[in-house]
């Protein structure tokens, strides 16, 4: 069974704190995951994917297939980061396979 | 480039009705893809269609129908209307080339069923 497991709702932080957004996957394949972000009144956009081992406006994932995680992580996090995030997963055929999302805030 | 548009942005059925979505993708993309999101449920996938054919179907009942024109334009129907279905729907379109696995996401549609 394709799962993506988004473990927090909501996390808050303040500026300038480090982030870890978790995101835990079961998939019977070699996967390939993806975290996508909503900004406020903003359409869902992809933030990075972990083929690409590429930093985002500061974020980061890296794939751990042992614990079958693809965490985001920010060292220091900013007041506009504050929005919806999703892990997704994908299941084949453009069939993406999403988390139920983390909100993180960040207060100044 | 132009994004990916979505007709109308919000819609108010009554129950028993059935409703018509429209989804535009970006210029030169063949695959588009329906999402339903709800609070309870999140984002759930429906189906995938690629030049005018179905590749990939989520698990919803067949009340839920898509189909796809050959400029790529894609519409989506539900039938006989649930409270449930009350939703946000959203599309998606993707490119062709090997590394172009991105989804670019429309701003949705906002169905209310009462």
């Amino acid at each position: 069974a394709q799962r993506v497991t988004q473990p927090e709702k909501l996390l808050s932080v303040f500026k300038g704190a480090p982030v870890e957004l978790k995101c835990n996957y079961s998939y019977s394949g070699s996967p390939e995951l993806f975290w996508y972000v909503q900004y406020s009144r903003q359409r869902l956009q992809l933030l990075l994917r972990h083929i690409s081992r590429e930093s985002i406006k500061g974020f980061t994932a890296d794939l751990n297939k042992g614990e079958t995680s693809f965490h985001l992580k920010k060292p220091f996090a900013q007041e506009e980061d504050s929005a919806m995030y999703y892990c997704a997963l994908s299941g084949g055929f453009q069939k993406l396979v999403f988390g139920t999302g983390t909100r993180l805030l960040v207060s100044p | 480039k132009a994004g990916v548009t979505q007709t109308p942005r919000y819609l108010i059925k009554t129950r028993g009705q059935q409703v018509t979505l429209s989804c535009s993708p970006i210029s030169g993309h063949r695959s588009v893809s329906w999402y339903q999101q709800t609070p309870g449920q999140g984002l759930q996938f429906l189906f995938e269609y690629f030049s005018e054919t179905q590749r990939n179907k989520g698990n919803f009942p067949g009340r839920f129908s898509g189909r796809q024109f050959s400029n790529s334009r894609s519409e989506m129907n539900v039938s006989t209307l649930e409270l449930g279905d009350s939703a946000l729907y959203l599309c998606a379109s993707r490119g062709q080339g090997k590394r172009d696995d991105e989804q670019y996401f429309g701003p949705g549609t906002r169905l209310t069923v009462t």
